[in-house]
Parts: C-alpha cells; sequence; structure tokens
C-alpha cells in the first residue's frame, strides 16, 4: 500500500520560503507523476504543480513565478519550495500520485494526509 | 482560463439519490473525475475517466457525462456519504499540463 507523509516546518514568516518534503513509502517514486496541492481552511482545492521522476516540471500559472519542485529518487522523496509567501499561503498542503503516466489521464490515486503550513510573523 | 463549476450545496434525504453536477467548456475534451472529501481528511478519488470507479468504493457511486456537464451520482445516500465533492479535470497537451478542481459541493444528508 503506498503511502505519502508530508512534512516540513507549520510556520513560515511572511516574505520568506515555504519548503515542504513529502515522503513515498510502500512503493517506488519512480515513472510516476507527483503533485501538490493546497487548501485554504474552509475553502476549495487549488493545484499548485507536479513533477516527474525525470525532474520535469509542470507548474499552476498563478504560482508559476514563486514555485519550485524537486525530487530525490535515492529517498524516494520529492519537495516543495514556494518563495515569497504571505498570509494567503496559509493553508493545508497535500502531496499526491498521480496512477498514469499518459498524458491525457491526470488524476489522483494516493494523498497524503496533508499538513498545516500557516505564514505568520 | 479554464473553470469547473459546481453548486455549492446539495441536500438529500437518506436513501434518496443525490446529483451533483460539474461544468467545464473543455469537459467535451477531457477526462473529469470525482473526490470525496470528509472534514479533517484528505480527499479520496470516488470516479475516475468519468464513469470509472476505483476498486473498495461502493456501487452506489456513479459518473457520468454530456457535452460541457458531467455528474456524480449517489444513489441510495447514506448518512457516511455527507462530505464535500471535487470535479477536476486537466487541460494537457504535449509538455503543458494544468490541472483544475471545481469549486466543491457540500452534500447535505438530512
Amino acid at each position: 500500500q503506498v503511502q505519502l507523509q508530508e512534512s516540513g516546518p507549520g510556520l513560515v514568516k511572511p516574505s520568506e520560503t515555504l519548503s515542504l518534503t513529502c515522503t513515498v513509502s510502500g512503493g517506488s517514486i519512480s515513472s510516476y507523476y507527483w503533485s501538490w496541492i493546497r487548501q485554504p481552511a474552509g475553502k476549495g482545492l487549488e493545484w499548485i504543480g507536479r513533477i516527474y521522476t525525470s525532474g520535469s516540471t509542470n507548474y499552476n500559472p498563478s504560482l508559476k513565478s514563486r514555485v519550485t519542485m524537486s525530487v530525490d529518487t535515492s529517498k524516494n522523496q520529492f519537495s516543495l519550495k514556494l518563495s515569497s509567501v504571505t498570509a494567503a499561503d496559509t493553508a493545508v498542503y497535500y502531496c499526491a500520485r498521480e496512477p498514469s503516466s499518459i498524458a491525457a489521464l491526470i488524476y489522483f490515486d494516493y494523498w497524503g494526509q496533508g499538513t498545516l503550513v500557516t505564514v505568520s510573523s | 482560463s479554464y473553470e469547473l463549476t459546481q453548486p455549492p450545496s446539495v441536500s438529500v434525504s437518506p436513501g434518496q439519490t443525490a446529483r451533483i453536477t460539474c461544468s467545464g467548456d473543455a469537459l467535451p475534451k477531457q477526462y473529469a473525475y470525482w473526490y470525496q472529501q470528509k472534514p479533517g481528511q484528505a480527499p479520496v478519488l470516488v470516479i475516475y475517466k468519468d464513469s470509472e470507479r476505483p476498486s473498495g468504493i461502493p456501487e452506489r457511486f456513479s459518473g457520468s457525462s454530456s457535452g460541457t456537464t458531467v455528474t456524480l451520482t449517489i444513489s441510495g445516500v447514506q448518512a457516511e456519504d455527507e462530505a464535500d465533492y471535487y470535479c477536476q479535470s486537466a487541460d494537457s497537451s504535449g509538455t503543458y499540463a494544468h490541472v483544475v478542481f471545481g469549486g466543491g459541493t457540500k452534500l447535505t444528508v438530512l
């Protein structure tokens, strides 16, 4: 059973960089796309972006200028960095797996439990 | 930009049928997916490729597509089905990909 676990600071100061890591267990990280998705309290889901195990990425255009994703296949981990954060970036951040590498099939079958990141001084 | 529109809320009595719609101009060309999210939990995939049901998802969950609208149908609604439901689709071409979620629909079981 594949499991995903987000980790990282729960509190980030405004203007600083949010950094999160997702550790994949119960299966290999290789040959899949991996995404980050966030959800502000009481609001809907927002896709942040995705990374393939080769390192190729796609980012949400609304966040692209501030997002960097990376992958470490030796550790079965992938990471998110979001720069210049504001209070609007306060949310539960989820990591998730896409089960298909077919371009027309982008969806998520395994999700982490989510981690709350609060942006505040 | 690509958008998906869902009703904010749907209410049904136990045993009735709930229908949650999701509209988007690109849906005739792109598959839709549905997720169930209960409070404090991560979303769970309940329908993929418009109408396919993942293993472990009860048969009362079904999906359909017609033009620019996809519909999640829950037949014989149970109290445990009370949750937020999100549709999702994606625009992808070559190396480009963009994932979009609907705003979510809160299903209330009366």
